[in-house]
């Protein structure tokens, strides 16, 4: 069965901190996608990738497929980076439309 | 504008009724999903659907219905058999690869908070 594990749960840190939420799946992966919950509940998308490194703006996304394991960062981080992050995979058994989501890592900038 | 709607936002329901979450998509994808997200729980998923007038059970289908007569639409239903309703449930939408097998970013709609009185 596969299984996503978020850590930390909550994170509270002061603005211009460099963020760092971490994911780690149980099974071999199709791909890992991070998403963004805000107070509202309106999820975005805002990486999938299923090797290496992406970058969008102040947010980077890295994997490690050997050591299942992902992480998000954050630099230069700001009072409306607070939102819960989302992180869930996919994987060639459960079929690529289901994705098995983590828990969610609730991350509070305090300006 | 591109996008996925879904209605009403807060939706009341007495124990024993059924009641009906609309979603809608005009990003021409042919797959839509729905989920369910309780506090402290990661999202589960309900239903999802492919192609027009297919759909499949996720993890937790039991107590809901949906339909897919067009390709813009799927409409959840939850039933009276559902024993514990209220949630958050969001609505999400992809393209299908090209590739069998192949994985997609999903675009979600804003969500239906539903509580049962």
């Amino acid at each position: 069965k596969n299984e996503v594990e978020q850590s930390p749960q909550n994170l509270t840190a002061q603005e211009g901190e460099f963020i760092t939420i971490n994911c780690s799946y149980s099974v071999g992966i199709s791909a890992l996608h991070w998403l963004q919950q805000h107070p509202g509940g309106g999820i975005v998308s805002l990486f999938m990738l299923s090797s290496g490194k992406k970058k969008h703006g102040r947010l980077i996304a890295t994997i490690n497929i050997q050591e299942k394991h992902s992480s998000l960062h954050i630099t230069a981080s700001h009072p409306r980076d607070s939102a819960v992050y989302i992180c869930a995979s996919t994987n060639p058994i459960q079929g690529a439309q289901k994705l098995v989501f983590g828990q969610g890592t609730r991350l509070t900038i305090n300006p | 504008d591109g996008g996925i709607t879904q209605s009403p936002k807060y939706l009341f329901r007495k124990e024993g009724q059924n009641v009906t979450l609309s979603c809608e998509q005009n990003l021409n994808h042919d797959a839509m999903y729905w989920y369910r997200q309780d506090p402290g729980q990661g999202l589960r998923l309900i239903y999802y659907s492919q192609i027009v007038n297919d759909f499949q059970k996720g993890d937790i289908a039991e107590g809901y219905s949906v339909s897919r007569e067009k390709k813009e639409s799927f409409p959840l239903t939850v039933t009276s058999a559902q024993k514990n309703p209220t949630a958050f449930y969001l609505c999400a939408s992809s393209i299908l690869s090209p590739l069998a097998g192949g994985p997609n970013e999903q675009f979600f709609g804003p969500g239906t908070r539903l509580t049962v009185l």
